[in-house]
């Protein structure tokens, strides 16, 4: 079994100031972890995934997550916040092989603040 | 363009009615996923098929109903037994990685 946990619901940053966004996971297997964003009424884009290779892993528009097995944690990260990245992000974990799915946390909605 | 498409955006029922979302991909991929979103509950996975012609259940699968008769269509139908229907669903497709839809949004009155 899999599951992704995202501690709290809204994180409201300044704009300029660091983006943190956490997310823990537990996984019977090694896991795929993937961060995606969503604007309102949109599908999913994804930001970053990691797949075993790097533990820190780059993304789009200047996110990064590092994979820490020793905490099982997959935290999003950005040194400055840009008022376009005012979104709702989901962590999300799969697993490889037959029957993979992912499954995801149940989302944290950014604010940036001017 | 590959891609998936959902279609439509936004669908009104009235309550006690059957109602089939689409969903259309051309990227060639076997895997397809469906998940329903409600606030603050995070997306969560209603059915999915690894390969045409069969289909296995998610954590929520009552109430609705899929089928899977070509690779590029997986629709979706929600049925008067799904208890609570309103809701933003999202289609998902797997290759290499995960693509997504850009959802409908189901409003049961």
């Amino acid at each position: 079994a899999q599951s992704v946990t995202q501690l709290g619901s809204h994180v409201s940053v300044s704009e300029g100031a660091l983006v943190l966004l956490r997310c823990n996971y537990s996984s019977s297997v090694p896991p795929y972890l993937f961060w995606y964003v969503q604007y309102p009424n949109q599908g999913l884009q994804l930001l970053l995934k990691y797949t075993s290779a790097a533990t820190l892993v780059k993304g789009i528009n200047g996110f990064e997550a590092e994979f820490k097995k020793s905490e099982t944690s997959f935290h999003l990260t950005k040194p400055s916040a840009h008022m376009s990245d005012a979104a709702e992000y989901f962590c999300a974990v799969s697993t490889t092989g037959a029957n993979s799915k992912l499954t995801f946390g149940k989302g944290i909605t950014l604010s940036v603040r001017p | 363009d590959g891609g998936i498409t959902q279609s439509p955006k936004y669908l009104f029922r009235k309550e006690g009615q059957n109602v089939t979302l689409s969903c259309e991909q051309n990227l060639n991929h076997d895997a397809m996923y469906w998940y329903r979103q409600d606030p603050g509950q995070g997306l969560r996975l209603i059915y999915y098929s690894q390969i045409v012609n069969d289909f296995q259940k998610g954590d929520i699968a009552e109430g609705y109903s899929v089928s899977r008769e070509k690779k590029e269509s997986f629709p979706l139908t929600v049925t008067s037994a799904q208890k609570n229907p309103t809701a933003f669903y999202l289609c998902a497709s797997q290759g290499r990685g995960y693509t997504f839809g850009s959802g409908t949004r189901l409003t049961v009155v």
